[in-house]
């Protein structure tokens, strides 16, 4: 079946650092890619999404590419803000399956 | 701006009592999803709806019900609430595009203390 393996937070992060959050996946066929973002209170929202191998999404200075070949999708941004702390979740969704999969989150902490 | 609502922010029942939560959405979306989520534990998935009067079991529906009566409403019932099921309650919602999914849409959520 489907998974998502995200890296256990929390990540602690001076403001103005880079920031990389890893995410792996195990999927059948070829699976859409997302990254999720709660703010503290609030549902999650979409961050930015790949469709296919090669593609990279961005969105807010933050960027994934689609690695096939690695199985990943790692979430970078190269200097982060203290309205960046949130919790970050990966996730797939593989067609025909009408079921996202989720990473269990992880949070984001950044200090001015 | 896609709309997804929860009925309440913060609930608080006691065990035994009947709980309704409803989630509304007005993108005419076909698919609309209730997940509980739990710290360690991210996202459980609870029920879906493909379309009205269907309904189909996630990981952890044990405990639970659900009702989608119109396109637009998914209700999330706790038939006889435990303190276990205290928990924060997401509803999302989302388009059928073709055999895949896109986006989902996510409400603010209810965070429901049962005593």
């Amino acid at each position: 079946g489907n998974s998502v393996t995200q890296m256990e937070g929390p990540v602690t992060l001076s403001e103005e650092a880079f920031l990389t959050i890893n995410c792996t996946y195990t999927a059948t066929g070829y699976p859409s890619l997302f990254w999720y973002v709660q703010y503290p209170g609030e549902g999650l929202q979409l961050l930015l999404k790949a469709t296919k191998a090669d593609d990279k999404g961005s969105n807010k200075g933050f960027e994934a590419t689609y690695r096939k070949e690695t199985t990943s999708f790692h979430l970078e941004k190269g200097s982060v803000q203290v309205s960046d702390s949130a919790v970050y979740f990966c996730a797939l969704e593989s067609g025909g399956s009408y079921i996202p999969t989720f990473g269990r989150g992880t949070s984001l902490i950044v200090h001015p | 701006d896609v709309k997804v609502t929860q009925s309440s922010r913060y609930l608080v029942k006691r065990t035994g009592e009947k709980v309704f939560l409803e989630c509304v959405q007005d993108m005419d979306h076909e698919n609309m999803f209730w997940y509980r989520q739990d710290p360690g534990l991210g996202l459980r998935l609870i029920y879906f709806s493909y379309d009205v009067k269907m309904k189909e079991k996630g990981d952890i529906p044990e405990g639970y019900s659900v009702s989608r009566e119109k396109k637009e409403r998914f209700s999330l019932i706790l038939e006889s609430a435990s303190t276990n099921q205290t928990s924060m309650y997401l509803c999302a919602s989302g388009h059928q595009g073709g055999t895949s999914i896109d986006t989902q849409y996510f409400g603010p959520g209810t965070r429901l203390t049962v005593l």
